[in-house]
């Protein structure tokens, strides 16, 4: 049990360009949830999935963002056309059922310039 | 919607002293969990105890314990003995366990500084 792993671990880029982070869940881990955690705040919840099934995705994740979990493995957030505001912890988790505590990552650190 | 609310920002304790975080929620939910999460500086989150509501019986693990009041609605975390390495954010998050949504929400947090 490796934990889960995310890349990068930080992101610089400029307002306006287009950034992609991976999550790589524990092996045996089904489900895979995505989080965003700004400056003295709680994380809160972006989308989540099953296998390869996006099962739910919040009002944060507007049509600037998009995730895929293309194999029910790893899974991509990419943001396009980043804004001021997108800068935040990226936070990955993993869970091996509904009723399963969530694993988290050390999340991906992304400032927009 | 469910909210969780943690009124203390920061709290501080004494190696070896016990200190109690503070933590309530709202929710329409008959049957849901509550946790507790650890985020040290820098680091990845961790568990550090889980409550089911249907459980009466407050859930410990070795020097953490919660006060569950269902009615009232509060899900306190006691840390007894606190150890330097207990320092970080905590945070209180809650997730149904019926309709579909897997989703946790999480309080504010509060730092929790231990003075040697």
């Amino acid at each position: 049990d490796t934990g889960v792993s995310q890349n990068p671990r930080h992101k610089i880029t400029k307002r306006g360009q287009n950034v992609t982070f991976r999550c790589d869940p524990i092996s045996e881990h089904n489900r895979l949830y995505w989080y965003r955690q700004t400056l003295g705040q709680g994380p809160e919840f972006l989308t989540y999935f099953q296998n390869e099934a996006q099962l739910e995705k919040s009002r944060l994740l507007s049509d600037r963002f998009s995730a895929e979990r293309p194999k029910g493995s790893f899974s991509t957030l990419e943001i396009q056309r980043t804004e001021q505001g997108d800068s935040a912890m990226y936070l990955c988790a993993s869970g091996g059922g509904p009723h399963q505590p969530q694993h988290f990552g050390d999340g991906t650190r992304l400032s927009i310039l | 919607a469910q909210t969780v609310t943690q009124s203390q920002p920061e709290m501080s304790v004494q190696e070896a002293e016990t200190v109690t975080l503070s933590c309530t929620y709202d929710t329409s939910e008959s049957d849901y969990y509550l946790f507790w999460y650890k985020q040290p500086p820098s680091r990845q989150m961790i568990l550090v105890i889980r409550q089911e509501a249907y459980k009466q019986q407050n859930a410990t693990e070795n020097r953490f314990s919660v006060n569950f009041q269902k009615a009232a609605k509060s899900f306190s975390l006691k840390i007894s003995d606190s150890q330097l390495g207990d320092a970080a954010m905590y945070f209180c998050a809650y997730r149904r366990t019926q309709g579909g949504s897997e989703k946790l929400v999480f309080g504010k947090g509060t730092k929790l500084t231990v003075n040697p």
